[in-house]
């Protein structure tokens, strides 16, 4: 089956700094890669995705890039803020069936 | 996005009752649901793939007497824990699909089972 890697677990950044976390993924047929940011008690709430027809996608201060070649797949928040801190798991996807990453819990610092 | 409900957002019960969880989408209809089980500070766990209409697939290792799902409409999946046991504590989430092609998913708040 699918693994997903994620790096790193944890992740403090100063308020206005930018936030990168890399996920690594095993089966190359692959083709849908979400990210999701989950708040303490809540359900995970999906902030972006990709598609592996795609090689980057922005959304605001959000973007994900993804190297199928080197499965490797990546977010990145810019300028961040006080309300980004939260666990963030990445996913992959070939069917139906998500994969999900470990987690990487963000602080991000005031 | 598409909204999914999770209901109730936290129950207690003693051990060797049952408990029903209710996962809806308000606002499409979702051919698949999914159950996970997170522990704290780790990551989600699929436990069974339900399609509405059909037994739920169970993934490996998940006890398919213990956790019943139930997909009978295609805007209501249920699961229910069995003779609960304090190992049963967990956040349980469900998401939902439009269908098995479609790899979008929307998850509900979770439910913060405890069993005492």
């Amino acid at each position: 089956g699918e693994n997903v890697e994620q790096h790193p677990s944890t992740l403090s950044v100063q308020e206005g700094d930018s936030a990168v976390i890399k996920c690594t993924y095993s089966d190359s047929a692959s083709n849908y890669f979400p990210w999701y940011k989950q708040e303490l008690g809540k359900g995970p709430q999906l902030i972006i995705d990709i598609r592996s027809n795609v090689g980057e996608k922005k959304d605001q201060r959000i973007a994900v890039t993804l190297n199928k070649t080197a499965k490797h797949f990546s977010l990145h928040i810019t300028e961040t803020q006080p309300e980004d801190s939260a666990v963030y798991f990445c996913a992959a996807s070939r069917a139906y069936k998500l994969s999900f990453g470990a987690g990487t819990t963000v602080t991000v610092r005031a | 996005g598409a909204v999914v409900s999770q209901h109730p957002s936290w129950v207690i019960c003693k051990s060797g009752t049952s408990v029903k969880i209710e996962c809806r989408s308000l606002d499409f209809q979702a051919t698949t649901m999914f159950w996970y089980r997170q522990f704290p500070k780790q990551s989600l766990m699929l436990m069974a793939t339900s399609n509405e209409g059909s037994k739920a697939t169970y993934e490996q290792g998940v006890e398919k007497d213990k956790f019943l799902i139930n997909h009978a409409s295609l805007t209501l999946s249920t699961l229910t824990v069995t003779s609960a046991h304090p190992e049963d504590s967990s956040f349980y989430i469900c998401s939902a699909s439009l269908s098995m092609s479609n790899t979008e998913a929307f998850f509900g708040q979770g439910t913060r089972l405890t069993v005492v």
